[in-house]
């Protein structure tokens, strides 16, 4: 079974750039999830996805950040503009339907702003 | 809200020592709990996971129980490899879905031969 795919895998720009992140999920995932990972901390929830629409984006900081999920498979993350403070790995997870089921994780996207 | 505290790192052992990686919680509710490590190079992995309080996760020679009165999840391992190395990362889950996660901070280990 393919895992969940991320690109790019590396990714620098300018701050007040923008940027995109792309995620496949694995094939049948309903459930789509977006985390930030700045270094040396855990991975916080960025936005989580059922289908195509959202059920949790209260710590997406809407002002800059935005995501969306077409058709229910892949979904795309932008900055825009960016600042220095985003600078993480950002990871995507998909899981399946249902309650209690795994979440699997890509190798996400680490992003430096300089 | 629900937050996840691991022990201070990085650790740093020899080849057959004994591991312990502390991790403590709090939520509300009755959280799943879960161990999740990330190798060099690649993605975060699902390690174990504990349910309900007194259940055990176990997978690969590690092994921690959910202790609801001292709001604990503990991470143990008899005897360690230098293929352990990682990093290890404590969460929890408040509601049914297990993608929605809390994170502690994580825990780089090293195993030297």
């Amino acid at each position: 079974e393919a895992g969940v795919a991320q690109s790019p895998r590396y990714k620098i720009i300018e701050k007040r750039q923008s940027v995109a992140f792309w995620c496949n999920p694995i094939s049948g995932h309903a459930t789509l999830y977006w985390y930030q990972q700045i270094l040396g901390q855990g991975p916080k929830l960025l936005i989580q996805f059922q289908n195509n629409g959202v059920v949790d984006d209260s710590q997406l900081p809407k002002d800059r950040f935005s995501a969306e999920r077409l058709k229910g498979v892949d979904s795309t993350l932008k900055i825009q503009p960016a600042k220095l403070e985003d600078s993480a790995v950002y990871l995507c997870a998909s899981s399946s339907p249902g309650r209690n089921t795994e979440a699997f994780f890509g190798q996400g996207t680490r992003l430096t702003v300089v | 809200g629900n937050s996840v505290t691991q022990m201070e790192g990085p650790v740093t052992l020899s080849e057959e020592a004994f591991l312990t990686i502390n991790c403590t919680y709090t939520a509300t509710g009755y959280p799943s709990l879960f161990w999740y490590v990330q190798y060099p190079g690649e993605g975060l992995q699902l390690l174990l996971k504990a349910t309900k309080a007194d259940d055990k996760g176990s997978n690969k020679g590690f092994e921690a129980t959910y202790r609801k009165e001292t709001t604990s999840f503990h991470l143990e391992k008899g005897s360690v490899q230098v293929s352990d190395s990682a990093v290890y990362f404590c969460a929890l889950s408040g509601g049914t879905s297990y993608g929605k996660l809390t994170f502690g901070q994580g825990t780089i280990l090293t195993v030297h031969p």
